[in-house]
């Protein structure tokens, strides 16, 4: 199993530009999450969804947009691209959550290699 | 809104001692507890989940500890290591899938 896997892995993009990162995951979990991490500022959720078709804001939405057409990819979108989008970008995947009581490695969240954006 | 602080921000200890790193967190309503391990411009490794019911999880010189009421959570580190040198986060998790991280405490381990 590849887990969970990010493309592209580094990206400059201008001001104004638009771009899409694309997350994978090959372990048929439900849940998929995109972060991004800034020195300082640790890791933030921008987006989440909790199954096929669904999508969800988390604390730092604005900006981007998300899309969740097949169960094993989750898709960030910038459409108009900023400087103060310069960063880190990591996704994550996991369980179901409501399946209380199940292994002890059941909702873990496995996340990808990060894919490094920067924003001139 | 959730909150969770991890500390001390930095930690530095000789090898061979134990040590304790803590997270706390506002909201008492998680549903999971998660430590990570993040090495220099790497991505976020899991070392240890632990779901509200559970009160510990252990692997290998890890132990993590989690008390809900009290909005606490620690890592013990066994016997440490230079190889354990990395940041540490914590998340805690609701059942709604949302997810909190804490800033992450910076660990060297000096041989």
């Amino acid at each position: 199993n590849a887990g969970v896997t990010q493309t592209p892995k580094f990206r400059v993009l201008k001001t104004g530009q638009s771009m899409t990162l694309l997350c994978a995951q090959d372990m048929n979990h439900e849940y998929m999450y995109w972060y991004r991490q800034d020195p300082g500022m640790g890791l933030r959720l921008i987006h989440y969804s909790v199954g096929e078709g669904t999508t969800a804001k988390g604390e730092v939405p604005d900006g981007y947009n998300v899309s969740r057409l097949k169960k094993q990819n989750f898709l960030l979108g910038l459409e108009s691209a900023a400087p103060s989008q310069t960063s880190v970008y990591f996704c994550a995947s996991s369980y179901f959550l409501g399946l209380a009581g199940g292994p002890s490695s059941y909702n873990e969240q496995f996340f990808g290699p990060g894919t490094r954006l920067t924003v001139l | 809104k959730q909150e969770v602080t991890q500390i001390p921000a930095a930690l530095s200890v000789p090898e061979g001692e134990n040590l304790v790193l803590n997270c706390s967190f506002t909201d008492s309503a998680i549903y999971n507890l998660q430590w990570f391990r993040q090495d220099p411009g790497k991505g976020l490794t899991s070392l240890l989940l632990i779901q509200s019911s559970q009160r510990e999880q252990t692997s290998g010189r890890l132990n993590a500890s989690l008390d809900k009421s009290s909005g606490r959570s620690t890592l013990y580190i066994a016997a440490s290591q230079p190889g354990d040198s990395a940041t540490y986060l914590c998340a805690g998790i609701t059942n709604a899938g949302k997810s909190t991280f804490g800033d992450g405490t910076t660990l060297t381990v000096k041989p």
